[in-house]
């Protein structure tokens, strides 16, 4: 398995409160992105990294930021926590963004199940 | 980034085959087709991913027909293990652009 892992694992948390979640490879691997999922939706991307210093914004990136000042490792902070933010998290990294190889992969964390309340 | 459909669950029984469809009619020229699987509270895994025609890995084989407008995942004789959500992904080669749908949830019956 890909060396991946997320902290915390679980948190709960009060609504208007910061988290900071945080996602940790030891692959060396250039692209870093987080995820969320929730009932109904799949895993939908907040952010992604394509290397240090260097992020760009997914999908539903509102109310979110992250940071990369090490390849190793990528932050994803919730600046004030709502309710709506209550979702499970997935951290992934890939080698690569061309299809047709086995660095195409993305390789995902074990997931944070945030509760917001 | 083409839009993919496929059945939201599937039953099957233990040593048989599955298959697994998935559209995607909008698909473009360089765009890939690409399947994980989720088991509940871990994060999705690779299966396979194909352009094209037929690819067979030890897992599964993915079967792409010509217009590339839908596409089969093959699991050959499941097992209780295999008990997890599949997801079609249409992957354009360069960018980051994931876009998993709600996928489809298989159920492996003894």
């Amino acid at each position: 398995d890909a060396g991946i892992t997320q902290s915390p694992r679980h948190k709960v948390t009060e609504t208007g409160t910061p988290v900071t979640l945080r996602c940790h490879q030891t692959e060396n691997h250039r692209y870093m992105y987080w995820y969320r999922q929730d009932p109904g939706h799949g895993l939908r991307l907040i952010h992604y990294s394509y290397g240090v210093k260097d992020t760009d914004k997914g999908e539903v990136s509102d109310g979110y930021s992250v940071s990369r000042s090490k390849t190793e490792d990528f932050l994803l902070t919730l600046e004030s926590a709502t309710s709506s933010q209550t979702s499970v998290y997935f951290c992934a990294i890939s080698e690569s963004l061309l299809a047709g190889g086995s660095s195409y992969e993305q390789y995902f964390g074990p997931g944070t199940r945030l509760t917001v309340t | 980034l083409a839009k993919t459909t496929q059945p939201i669950s599937m039953d099957s029984y233990e040593g048989q085959e599955v298959n697994i469809t998935c559209s995607h009619n909008n698909i473009a020229t360089n765009d890939y087709i690409t399947w994980y699987q989720q088991f509940p509270s871990q994060g999705p895994r690779f299966i396979i991913q194909g352009y094209k025609t037929k690819v067979t890995n030890e897992v599964a084989s993915l079967f792409i027909p010509a217009d590339r407008k839908s596409s089969t995942l093959s699991l050959p004789r499941v097992s209780l293990s295999d008990t997890a959500v599949y997801y079609c992904l249409v992957t354009t080669s360069g960018t980051y652009k994931y876009i998993f749908g709600t996928g489809t949830r298989l159920k492996v019956l003894a």
